[in-house]
């Protein structure tokens, strides 16, 4: 039982470089959503998606693109990185039914550095 | 803007002591308040949750309590192990359609033997 996988877990980029983070759910969740976290600043949301196809902003959007083309992948796009993009990257995924209904469950992270 | 307050920023408790986290919140619309944990190098996840019609949920060790009219709840763990020792985080959402859910800034807990 995979739940929600995020890879890479480490990458390291220089500034301007571009990246993307994956995220692959298998429990046929139709929300996904991307989170960064900062020391002192908690989770904050990037961009989120309630179903395949779709995508919209979320608190802290800008400087990144995302898309979900399949229902059980999220991805999370830096087309030039920055400094200020040096964070702690979390995908979740949650139902809008069922027994896990409002649940949120995420991923290992990926802990990205920009220099 | 931040929707939901959560103090203090770090706490330090001694094993067997009660750890305290409080949150507050003011969207009144809020009708789901669920505490995740998070240990070192992992994504948060799930720990207990609590509707406004309610005003306290224990399960184990660890018990919300709810103040509606207030719009308050903290997170009480009672005999605080080492084991504990995460970063926890308060949050509030509503319920139906897509589930925005606001998290708070997290409260990192140590517990020392």
């Amino acid at each position: 039982n995979a739940g929600v996988t995020q890879t890479p877990k480490f990458r390291v980029l220089k500034t301007g470089q571009s990246m993307t983070l994956l995220c692959a759910q298998d429990m046929n969740h139709e929300y996904m959503y991307w989170y960064r976290q900062d020391p002192g600043m908690g989770l904050r949301l990037i961009h989120y998606s309630v179903g395949e196809g779709t995508t919209a902003k979320g608190e802290v959007p800008d400087g990144y693109n995302v898309s979900r083309l399949k229902k059980q992948n999220f991805l999370l796009g830096l087309e030039s990185a920055a400094p200020s993009q040096t964070s702690v990257y979390f995908c979740a995924s949650s139902s809008p039914t069922g027994r896990a209904k409002n649940i949120q469950y995420f991923g290992a992270g990926t802990r990205l550095s920009v220099l | 803007q931040q929707q939901v307050k959560q103090s203090p920023q770090s706490l330090i408790v001694q094993k067997g002591g009660i750890s305290i986290i409080n949150c507050a919140y003011e969207n009144t619309a809020f009708d789901y308040f669920p505490w995740y944990q998070q240990f070192p190098g992992k994504g948060p996840a799930l720990l207990i949750a609590i509707r406004p019609d309610v005003s306290e949920k224990k399960e184990g060790r660890f018990t919300i309590s709810f103040n509606k009219s207030a719009k308050q709840f903290s997170l009480h763990i009672m005999v605080s192990q080492p084991g504990d020792s995460a970063t926890y985080f308060c949050a509030a959402s509503r319920t139906g359609g897509y589930q925005k859910v606001t998290f708070g800034i997290g409260t990192k807990l140590q517990v020392i033997p």
